[in-house]
């Protein structure tokens, strides 16, 4: 069964230091990997995906087929960044997405 | 472009009455979803369209849960009987296609409470 891991629920850090979104996943075959951010009163919405390589806000995340994990980075939190976040996957063309947990990125100025 | 729209946006119902959630995808947009997010969790997917006909909906609790999407345009979710773990968010998105890389856009939800 596909399954996605977010380990933490809550991520505090200070404005200007490093944040790390950990995320890892289990699924048989090749899946395709996304973060999605809800700020507060709005639409979850996609951040980026694995297969378009992008950064996205400073976002970058790196998918490691090793270690199963598609964790999300910025080097430099802003305080706008303050959001809950979800790594999800899917099969093939968005099919069977399933989602994680979800972890709040708290941003202290 | 408007966006996915939903309605009702607040629910509130009894145990054991019925319930039905609207959603009107994206002008164009031929894949929609439904999820439920229950509170501090992320959300699931309950059922899968491509224009009128479903793709999967392995974790829709049939018993209970239904959906249709007639004429491939709005869709609706109907819970009957409901529980009062059927208390959460209902999420709908819809998708321009069935495969490639565009992305989902979610609607705002509708919240359900069941007392």
């Amino acid at each position: 069964a596909q399954r996605v891991t977010q380990p933490e629920k809550l991520l505090s850090v200070f404005k200007g230091a490093p944040v790390e979104l950990k995320c890892n996943y289990s699924y048989s075959g090749s899946p395709e990997l996304f973060w999605y951010v809800q700020y507060s009163r709005q639409r979850l919405q996609l951040l980026l995906r694995h297969i378009s390589r992008e950064s996205i806000k400073g976002f970058t995340a790196d998918l490691n087929k090793g270690e199963t994990s598609f964790h999300l980075k910025k080097p430099f939190a802003q305080e706008e960044d303050s959001a809950m976040y979800y790594c999800a996957l899917s099969g093939r063309g968005y099919q069977k997405v399933t989602f994680g947990t979800g972890t709040k990125l708290q941003v202290i100025p | 472009e408007a966006g996915v729209a939903q309605s009702p946006r607040y629910k509130i119902i009894e145990k054991r009455q019925s319930v039905a959630f609207w959603c009107n995808p994206i002008s164009g947009h031929a894949t929609l979803y439904w999820y439920q997010q229950i509170l501090g969790q992320g959300p699931k997917l309950l059922i899968q369209f491509q224009n009128n006909g479903v793709v999967d909906d392995s974790q829709l609790p049939k018993d209970r849960f239904s959906a249709e999407r007639l004429k491939g345009v709005d869709s609706t979710l109907k819970i009957q009987p409901a529980k009062l773990e059927d208390s959460a968010v209902y999420l709908c998105a819809s998708r321009r296609t069935s495969g490639g890389q565009e992305t989902q856009y979610f609607g705002p939800g509708t919240r359900l409470l069941v007392l």
